[in-house]
């Protein structure tokens, strides 16, 4: 199947900082990738969906200035906490579907584990 | 906007049982179901999915079915083994793939 990277797995930051988490598809191009995010034993929820050469589309009442989503090239989507607090701590989880196979299986990147201290 | 429900939350069985998931769906336009096993810490692998065109699926000791009329899923492990411990989640989308999770069952098989 195909591959997604995601980067960094883990990150510790004070709060008030950003923090930078990237998504790439390393053997498809894709036009669109998908931002979750997961609370302890909660289930995988949508942030936004992330549009090559447009804005990212949000899910409501996920905050589009704090959540920063770029998708500059067909292999990277990038997604900024801006200003992280304590409450912001979580696993994040990016996924993208293979448009060229047709096919709508996702394949979600490993995650990235936040925590803001 | 879709809404996907999922039960039961939790689920214990004895090795060698059957174990079943049931997920109900709001938007009848959701036209692709897949369920992800996902261990603590990792990413979710997908371990069977069906399309709005089928009934019913299966693979080896893992089946899922779907009813349509009643917006409604299931998924079935037969045979269960300890390694199969594990949260699941069902999903359901449409063609853009921004699928819509269930809250997820820990399931939990007893050797």
């Amino acid at each position: 199947g195909a591959v997604v990277s995601q980067h960094p797995s883990r990150v510790i930051c004070k709060s008030g900082t950003s923090v930078k988490i990237e998504c790439r598809s390393l053997d498809f191009q894709a036009t669109t990738m998908f931002w979750y995010r997961q609370f302890p034993k909660q289930s995988l929820m949508l942030m936004a969906t992330s549009n090559e050469g447009s804005k990212a589309t949000y899910e409501q009442g996920v905050e589009k200035d704090k959540f920063l989503i770029n998708h500059a090239s067909l292999t990277l989507s990038t997604l900024t906490v801006t200003s992280a607090h304590p409450e912001d701590s979580s696993f994040y989880i990016c996924s993208a579907s293979n448009p060229r196979t047709g096919d709508t299986e996702a394949f979600f990147g490993q995650g990235t584990r936040l925590t803001v201290v | 906007g879709e809404n996907v429900e999922q039960h039961p939350s939790t689920l214990s069985v004895q090795e060698g049982d059957s174990a079943v998931i049931k997920c109900t769906y709001s938007d009848s336009a959701s036209n692709y179901f897949p369920w992800y096993k996902q261990e603590l810490g990792k990413r979710p692998q997908l371990i069977i999915d069906i399309r709005s065109n089928v009934g019913e699926k299966k693979d080896q000791r893992i089946a899922v079915t779907l009813n349509k009329t009643a917006k409604h899923f299931s998924l079935h492990i037969t045979e269960t083994q300890p390694e199969d411990s594990a949260v699941y989640f069902c999903a359901a989308s449409m063609q853009r793939n921004d699928m819509r999770f269930g809250a997820g069952t820990r399931l939990t098989v007893k050797p």
